[in-house]
């Protein structure tokens, strides 16, 4: 049973413009959600992460949404840079529940 | 200030042989977690260590596959008679400690391929 799903393997987008990544989840006992950021043979890095007493927070080009009555949240990059290329992972976790629960992850392309 | 690293960097290995992986966690990080992320799959929760003690092994996949902690840094993930289905990459990742909300991170991982 996958609790974080990230349903878009893939998205392109064009140097300069909004990227939108999308992730859901299940589990209502979630109450802190990150996103992490993986390059090739590299771990993960961690990105920017909210708790659900927040609808938003916002680091630089990166702003995290989350709308709890959906079990939804989002990660936006604006403007989006060649350097953003990379995979990104939604994770996860819950009130004494100390590990994350990762999403499959989203490969996403900035075009030039 | 180092990261945290891990060892192999990458492992080959024959069906039914036994590995050990390494990770050195962040100085003064007292939480230690593994994770694999299979072909095509999402990071996977194996096990996480407060100290030298393991309150959560759920993730373990089955009895082949042991963890432990030392001196509250080091920690070696072993997996015995290894199966083709073992082959993963297998992270390592630390945090000062385990609220989980805590920023984890994370080693470079262990590529292991079981022929």
């Amino acid at each position: 049973d996958q609790q974080v799903k990230q349903n878009s393997p893939s998205l392109s987008v064009q140097e300069g413009r909004i990227s939108i990544l999308n992730c859901d989840y299940t589990n209502s006992m979630f109450d802190y959600f990150l996103w992490y950021k993986k390059y090739p043979a590299e771990g993960p890095t961690f990105l920017i992460s909210i708790s659900s007493i927040k609808d938003k927070n916002e680091d630089g080009r990166f702003t995290v949404f989350l709308n709890k009555s959906a079990k939804h949240l989002s990660l936006h990059i604006v403007p989006s840079q060649p350097g953003d290329s990379a995979v990104y992972f939604c994770a996860a976790s819950g009130f004494g529940n100390e590990k994350l629960t990762f999403g499959t992850g989203t490969r996403l392309t900035i075009i030039p | 200030g180092a990261g945290v690293s891990q060892s192999p960097s990458n492992k080959v290995t024959e069906k039914g042989k036994d590995v050990e992986l390494r990770c050195d966690p962040i100085s003064g990080h007292t939480a230690l977690y593994w994770y694999r992320q299979s072909l095509g799959q999402g990071l996977e929760f194996l096990i996480y260590f407060q100290g030298n003690s393991a309150p959560d092994k759920s993730g373990l996949p089955s009895d082949r596959f042991s963890a432990e902690r030392t001196g509250g840094s080091v920690s070696t993930l072993t997996i015995q008679r290894t199966q083709q289905e073992d082959s993963a990459v297998y992270l390592c990742a630390s945090s000062p400690d385990s609220t989980g909300k805590e920023t984890q991170y994370f080693g470079p991982g262990t590529r292991l391929l079981v022929l």
